[in-house]
């Protein structure tokens, strides 16, 4: 069975400051490994993805995220905090075995004060 | 605007009543899924579709859920004598092919009185 740890329930960072969101997964062969964040009232925004390649992924909105292999962490980083992320985040993981569904860790609501 | 639509936006229900709820995916993409998002918790797979066929199903979705694509572009998903349990968030998504993000909808949030 695939699985998705997010450790902390909430993440708090000043404006400015480096920001990190914590994952693990458990999967059967290689991951597929997702972020999304959801505004309140909106539905999830997809925010990057790694599948293969570089351990160090891209996406949306200057965030970037860290594929570890033998910690099995894709950690969510942004080097600079705007006001505007504070949203919740999702992990979620795809794996050989787990069909086509995504499975979601529990989310990270993050809050970016002034 | 392109992006994965749903309707009703919310739907109130007493129980015991029967609910449909529709999804329009993106135009080009073939496949469809359903998911269940309760407060607290990250979206939980119910259902997956490529095309009109519905390849999977998860142990969630009792007898009481039934799915359709009846013509490979927009779902349905209705829930037959829903229970107060049943009150959660559902959400539809839509991916071009397997390795390709899904795309989510604002989803259907349902109350069950």
């Amino acid at each position: 069975a695939q699985s998705v740890a997010q450790p902390e329930d909430q993440v708090n960072v000043a404006e400015g400051n480096p920001l990190t969101v914590k994952c693990t997964y458990s999967v059967s062969g290689n991951p597929y490994l997702f972020w999304y964040v959801q505004y309140p009232n909106r539905g999830l925004q997809f925010l990057l993805k790694y599948i293969t390649g570089d351990n160090l992924v891209k996406g949306s909105y200057g965030f970037e995220a860290e594929f570890n292999k033998s910690q099995t962490s894709f950690h969510l980083k942004k080097p600079s905090a705007l006001v505007s992320d504070s949203a919740l985040y999702f992990c979620a993981v795809r794996g050989l075995g787990g069909g086509n569904k995504l499975t979601f860790g529990t989310g990270t609501q993050l809050k970016v004060e002034l | 605007d392109t992006g994965v639509s749903q309707d009703p936006r919310h739907k109130i229900t007493k129980r015991g009543q029967n609910v449909t709820f529709r999804c329009d995916p993106i135009s080009e993409h073939n496949r469809l899924y359903w998911y269940r998002q309760t407060l607290g918790q990250g979206p939980e797979f119910l259902t997956y579709f490529q095309n009109e066929a519905q390849l999977e199903k998860s142990r969630l979705l009792s007898d009481r859920f039934s799915a359709e694509r009846p013509k490979g572009s927009f779902s349905t998903l209705e829930i037959q004598r829903t229970e107060q349990g049943d009150s959660a968030m559902y959400l539809c998504a839509s991916s071009q092919n397997l390795n390709n993000e899904q795309f989510f909808g604002p989803g259907t949030r349902l109350t069950v009185l």
